[in-house]
C-alpha cells in the first residue's frame, strides 16, 4: 500500500530560525513529489520535484528530492510568523494513465514572534 | 479569479439527508479530482475525472457517494443518506494531464466545502 510519512508532526520555532521538514515515501509508479502549504483553507502549491538531487528554491523556501533513499526535505530559512501552517507532502502515483496524490499527515509548523 | 472554485463553502445537514457539492476547475484543466480531509489528516483521494470520464474511484467512495462531470467542465459530488462520519472538508483539485504538459502533473486545489453532519 502506498504511504507518505512526514516528520516531525509538529514543530514550534522562533522567528529567524531555520527549519527542515522531512517526507519519506513509498509510492508505486512514483513520478513526482509535491509540497503544499495549508493554512485554514485548501492547500496551496509550493514545489514539484521530479528529478533527484536538484534543489528547487522559492525565496526562503527550498526543497530537494532523493529518489534513491525515497525522501524529500523542505527547508525554510529565517522563518516568519506568516510561515505558520501545515506543510503537506504528496507523492504522485502514476498507475497507467492515472495520477493521484498520496498525502502525508502534514507537519504543523508554528513560528513564535 | 481563475482558480478552482467550490460551492458551497460550508454545509450543515442532518443525518440521513442528501447533499451535493459543486467544483469549477481551472478552465483549461482536463483533470479534476475530489479529496476528503478530516481534522489532523492529509487529504484522501476519492475519485478523479479526465474530461467527462471518471477513471478511478477510491474504496473510500461508498455506494452513497456519486460524482459526475457531465460536460468535462464542472463536477458535482453527491452524498446520499449522510452519516456523521461524512463530516469532513471536501476538496476539489484540477490539473492538466502530463500528456498535455509533457511533464509531471501539478494539482491546484479549491477552497473546499466543509460538511458537518449533525
Amino acid at each position: 500500500e502506498d504511504k507518505v510519512v512526514q516528520s516531525p508532526l509538529s514543530l514550534v520555532v522562533h522567528e529567524g530560525d531555520t527549519v527542515t521538514l522531512n517526507c519519506s515515501y513509498e509510492v508505486t509508479n512514483f513520478r513526482s513529489l509535491l509540497w503544499y502549504k495549508q493554512e485554514k483553507k485548501a492547500p496551496t502549491f509550493l514545489f514539484m520535484l521530479t528529478s533527484s538531487g536538484i534543489e528547487k528554491k522559492s525565496g526562503r523556501l527550498s526543497s530537494i528530492l532523493d529518489k534513491k533513499e525515497l525522501f524529500s526535505i523542505l527547508n525554510i530559512t529565517a522563518t516568519q510568523t506568516g510561515d505558520s501552517a501545515v506543510y503537506l507532502c504528496a507523492g504522485v502515483n502514476y498507475g497507467g494513465s492515472q495520477g493521484n496524490l498520496i498525502f502525508g499527515k502534514g507537519t504543523k509548523l508554528s513560528v513564535k514572534p | 479569479d481563475t482558480g478552482v472554485s467550490q460551492d458551497p463553502r460550508h454545509k450543515i445537514t442532518k443525518r440521513g439527508q442528501n447533499v451535493t457539492f459543486r467544483c469549477d476547475p481551472i478552465s483549461e484543466h482536463n483533470r479534476l479530482y475530489w479529496y476528503r480531509q478530516t481534522l489532523g489528516q492529509g487529504p484522501e483521494f476519492l475519485t478523479y475525472f479526465q474530461n467527462e470520464a471518471q477513471l478511478e474511484k477510491s474504496r473510500l467512495l461508498s455506494d452513497r457517494f456519486s460524482a459526475e462531470r457531465p460536460k468535462g467542465s464542472f463536477s458535482t459530488l453527491e452524498i446520499q443518506r449522510t452519516e456523521q462520519g461524512d463530516s469532513a472538508m471536501y476538496l476539489c483539485a484540477s490539473s492538466l494531464s502530463p500528456h498535455i504538459t509533457g511533464g509531471a502533473e501539478t494539482q491546484y486545489f479549491g477552497p473546499g466545502t466543509r460538511l458537518l453532519v449533525l
